[in-house]
């Protein structure tokens, strides 16, 4: 069965620090992995993906993951936070089911950065 | 802004009412979905309509029933909802229903059930 864990329920950094947030996954296959952010009273807005190539991936808004095989890992990284990086971010992997794909969540972890 | 638009962004209806949410989409994306998301949690996923083909049903109760009359609307009729099926509702869509292409949110409707 295809899972994402993301360990942290919450993540604080100073502003101007280094972040990073923690996800793992298990899939059988290659894994199509996904991170998005979810500001308050909105929808999810994709950050960036992992599908095959290089393992550092390069998104929106100055984040970066980095893939891992050997570790299972996605992790979501910035060299130096923002204040407006403060959201609730997921972790996802996509599963195949016949004709159609579904994707599965991690179960959040939400990032507080202080000024 | 989103490019997936849903109205209402708010709706407050009873137990016994008929409402319906919907959502558009201009990007000529062929997949489309619907999600419910309760606080601090991880959406979960409802439906997922394929060409405009009903293609996952996550064994929703059928007081939730979607529709999608054409490749950019998608509809979900609510009736007899329970006070615990108040949450919010977001629309995503992609470029197809395969496994590579991200899936673009709408804003979504909170629902709250009285």
């Amino acid at each position: 069965a295809q899972s994402v864990a993301q360990p942290e329920d919450q993540v604080n950094v100073a502003e101007g620090n280094p972040l990073t947030v923690k996800c793992t996954y298990s899939v059988s296959g290659n894994p199509y992995l996904f991170w998005y952010v979810q500001y308050p009273n909105r929808g999810l807005q994709f950050l960036l993906k992992y599908i095959t190539g290089d393992n550092l991936v390069k998104g929106s808004y100055g984040f970066e993951a980095e893939f891992n095989k050997s570790q299972t890992s996605f992790h979501l990284k910035k060299p130096s936070a923002l204040v407006s990086d403060s959201a609730l971010y997921f972790c996802a992997v996509r599963a195949f089911y016949s004709s159609a794909s579904k994707i599965i969540f991690g179960s959040g972890t939400r990032l507080s950065i202080r000024p | 802004d989103t490019e997936v638009t849903q109205t209402p962004k708010h709706l407050v209806m009873g137990m016994t009412n008929k409402k319906s949410l919907k959502c558009e989409q201009h990007m000529g994306h062929r997949a489309m979905y619907w999600y419910k998301q309760k606080a601090k949690k991880p959406p979960e996923l409802m439906f997922v309509y394929s060409y405009e083909k009903l293609s996952i049903n996550e064994s929703v109760p059928s007081r939730f029933s979607p529709e999608c009359p054409n490749s950019s609307l998608l509809n979900l009729h609510l009736h007899a909802l329970q006070p615990e099926d108040s949450a919010l509702y977001l629309c995503a869509s992609s470029q197809g229903g395969g496994a590579r292409q991200p899936q673009h949110f709408g804003d979504g409707t909170r629902l709250s059930i009285l």
